[in-house]
């Protein structure tokens, strides 16, 4: 069975902080997409990330593609509060091409 | 901003009434999922279609059935609620060939 684990589960910091969030897998995905839930509401697409070692960026975001395409990172830099949110990595398997989905980063960013 | 809906967004009901959760898309996708999402666990696949009259089990063993007879309608029925269904309920969408998917606000059910 893939796995893809999150970490952390939990993030509390203070606004205009830095924070790195990390999505993890012994498998490897053909691509690998985050999303952003706000409380009542469902996933938000972010990014897809394709190509191993690949950089996105989204405004303060910055996602990263491991070069064996196995893991995923995200980076906030000077974070705020509407950053907060449940950060989820979901992975494109590269042997049945399923989505795989990790448990998510629950983030709150304090003003 | 994606074009998909879901209600009731809450429903609180007795155990053994039979519900149906409604999803509704404008996007013309093809593929559409449903999935169930408990606190700190991953999404679970209960549900997906490829289109009109294709529907298939996901991999979370689930009571519940799903129905496509139009592209943009896909609900979701459970015949006896049980106390274990209390979940919050996500439907999404997708192009087909796509991975990259589209969700409805969730329906948070509630089952007493």
């Amino acid at each position: 069975t893939q796995l893809l684990e999150q970490s952390p589960q939990f993030l509390s910091i203070q606004e205009g902080e830095n924070l790195t969030v990390y999505c993890n897998s012994s498998s490897v995905f053909s691509s690998l997409q985050w999303y952003r839930q706000e409380p009542g509401e469902g996933p938000v697409l972010l990014v897809t990330v394709v190509t191993g070692g690949e950089v996105k960026k989204l405004k303060r975001l910055t996602f990263q593609f491991g070069d064996a395409r196995k893991d995923s990172s995200l980076h906030i830099t000077a974070a705020q509060p509407g950053d907060t949110g449940l950060y989820l990595c979901a992975g494109v398997s590269d042997s049945n091409y399923q989505l795989i989905w990790g448990a998510g980063t629950k983030l709150i960013i304090k003003p | 901003e994606a074009d998909i809906y879901q209600t009731p967004r809450y429903l609180v009901i007795g155990t053994g009434k039979k519900i149906t959760l409604e999803c509704s898309q404008t996007m013309g996708h093809d593929k559409m999922y449903w999935y169930q999402q408990d606190p700190g666990m991953e999404l679970h696949l209960i549900h997906y279609s490829y289109g009109v009259n294709s529907t298939e089990k996901g991999d979370l063993s689930s009571e519940s059935t799903v129905s496509r007879i139009r592209t943009e309608h896909f609900p979701l029925t459970l015949e006896s609620a049980r106390p274990s269904h209390t979940s919050q309920y996500l439907c999404a969408s997708s192009e087909l060939g796509a991975h990259e998917q589209y969700f409805g606000p969730g329906t948070r059910l509630t089952v007493t």
